[in-house]
């Protein structure tokens, strides 16, 4: 079992639909992060929040909309988003962004679009 | 910059033979290295890590690792291999200047009954 929690497991949408991926840790982690991962590939940083704030975008498209309500939480909304966008999304924490401590990540959601 | 080799993108052994996933790095400072393993429709799990002291870093599931500053390698090992090791396994780095994750392309084990 993860201690990082992602929903939905799996997600089909249109291309001009809005919906949002959830992820939920409860290790007391200050830093949190978003990845996409294509099939046999290593996962892409696109996110990351320290102590609830962004700090670090990696130039993600404005159709990704990440959101981190408390230290436990972590949203990414998607609106308009594009068949290329199709892939696993991964959530992950660590102690903070600094540490040398490993992130955990969450099982993600696999996001298909139509 | 940061980068991470995995020069094998498929390892096949027979189970119960040892089993060796190569990973070379490169970075600025010291290096902070990371093994994750990802089943597949899993996200990834930690192995084991390597920040400074002993250069052999025993993990999770009977993995060991060990670290070559000379050769800038981190390799991953275990004795003897099981059928449930198969999986894709990624390497990866950080500085200790607290730069991020990166990850290795990844080696798909395939372990043979």
């Amino acid at each position: 079992d993860t201690e990082v929690t992602q929903t939905p497991k799996h997600l089909v949408m249109g291309m001009t639909n809005k919906k949002s991926l959830k992820c939920e840790q409860h290790m007391g982690h200050r830093a949190m992060y978003w990845y996409k991962q294509k099939a046999k590939k290593p996962p892409e940083l696109m996110f990351v929040y320290s102590y609830e704030k962004l700090s670090i975008n990696e130039s993600v498209p404005s159709r990704f909309s990440p959101e981190c309500p408390n230290s436990s939480l972590l949203n990414l909304h998607l609106h308009a988003l594009q068949p290329e966008d199709s892939a696993l999304y991964l959530c992950a924490s660590s102690q903070d962004y600094s540490s040398n401590q490993p992130q955990h990540f969450g099982d993600g959601t696999r996001l298909s679009i139509l | 910059a940061q980068s991470v080799a995995q020069p094998e993108d498929q390892v096949n052994v027979a189970e119960g033979n040892p089993l060796t996933v190569k990973c070379t790095y490169s970075v600025s400072g010291n290096p902070y290295l990371f093994w994750y393993v990802q089943y597949p429709n899993r996200g990834l799990q930690f192995l084991l890590k390597y920040i400074t002291g002993d250069n052999l870093v025993k993990g999770s599931y009977g993995f060991e690792a060990e670290f070559n500053k000379s050769q800038t390698s981190f390799h991953l090992k275990k004795p003897s291999a099981l059928v449930s090791d198969s999986a894709l396994y990624f390497c990866a780095v950080r500085d200790n200047y607290g730069q991020n994750f990166v990850f290795g392309p990844g080696t798909r084990l395939s372990v043979l009954p």
